[in-house]
C-alpha cells in the first residue's frame, strides 16, 4: 500500500524559495505520476503541478513561472520548489499520486505539511 | 483557469439525501468525463470518493454517487450519516491541468 509523507521547513521568508520533499513508501516512484496540491487555511484545494519520470510535467498556469518539480528515484522522493514566495503561498502542502491519462484522480494523499511565509 | 463553483454549504438530517453541485465550463467539466470528488474531515487529508463522474473506488459506500449534466457535476449522498459531515471538493481535468472546486461544507443536522 503506497504511503506518502511530506517534509520541509515550516517557515519560509518572503521572496525566498520554498522547498518540500515527499517520500513515497510501499511502492516505486518510477513510472508513476505525482502531484503537489496546496490548501490555504480555511480555503479550497489548489493543484500546483504534476510530475512523471516518464511523461510530461504540467504546472498550474498561475504558478508555472515559480514552480519546479523533480524526483530522486534512488530515494523514492519527489521534490517541490516554489520561488519568490509571498504570504499568499502560506498553506498546507500535500503530495498525492496522480493524475494521468485515463486515471484523472489523486489517490493516495500524504498527511500534508504546513508552510508559513513570514519574516 | 478558474476554480470550479460549489455551494459554500449544504445540510441535511440523518437518513436524508443531499446533493452538492460543481459548476465549471466547457473547457473542463463540460468537455471531459473526468470529474472526481474528495471528502475532507477537519485537520485531515482529502479522501478520494468518486472518479470519472460516476465511479466509486473500492471501499466507498454506495450511498455516494456522482453525475454530470453539461458543465455541472453533482455528488449525491443518500442516507446521511453523522460521519458524512465534512468538506467536499470536486476536481476536473482541464486539458494538461486539473482544477478543484472551492469546497462545500456538509452539515448533518
Amino acid at each position: 500500500q503506497v504511503q506518502l509523507q511530506e517534509s520541509g521547513p515550516g517557515l519560509v521568508k518572503p521572496s525566498e524559495t520554498l522547498s518540500l520533499t515527499c517520500t513515497v513508501s510501499g511502492g516505486s516512484i518510477s513510472s508513476q505520476y505525482w502531484s503537489w496540491i496546496r490548501q490555504p487555511a480555511g480555503k479550497g484545494l489548489e493543484w500546483i503541478g504534476r510530475f512523471s519520470t516518464t511523461g510530461n510535467t504540467y504546472y498550474n498556469p498561475s504558478l508555472k513561472s515559480r514552480v519546479t518539480m523533480s524526483v530522486d528515484t534512488s530515494k523514492n522522493q519527489l521534490f517541490l520548489k516554489l520561488s519568490s514566495v509571498t504570504a499568499a503561498d502560506t498553506a498546507v502542502y500535500y503530495c498525492a499520486r496522480g493524475a494521468q491519462a485515463v486515471r484523472h484522480w489523486f489517490d493516495p494523499w500524504g498527511h500534508g505539511t504546513l508552510v508559513t511565509v513570514s519574516s | 483557469q478558474s476554480a470550479l463553483t460549489q455551494p459554500r454549504s449544504v445540510s441535511g438530517s440523518p437518513g436524508q439525501s443531499v446533493t452538492i453541485s460543481c459548476t465549471g465550463t466547457s473547457s473542463d467539466v463540460g468537455n471531459y468525463n473526468y470529474v472526481s470528488w474528495y471528502q475532507q474531515h477537519p485537520g485531515k487529508a482529502p479522501k478520494f470518493m468518486i472518479y470519472d463522474v460516476t465511479e466509486r473506488p473500492s471501499g466507498v459506500p454506495d450511498r455516494f454517487s456522482g453525475s454530470k449534466s453539461g458543465n455541472t457535476a453533482s455528488l449525491t449522498i443518500s442516507g446521511l450519516q453523522a460521519e458524512d459531515e465534512a468538506d467536499y471538493y470536486c476536481c476536473s481535468y482541464a486539458g494538461s491541468s486539473w482544477v478543484f472546486g472551492g469546497g462545500t461544507k456538509l452539515t448533518v443536522l
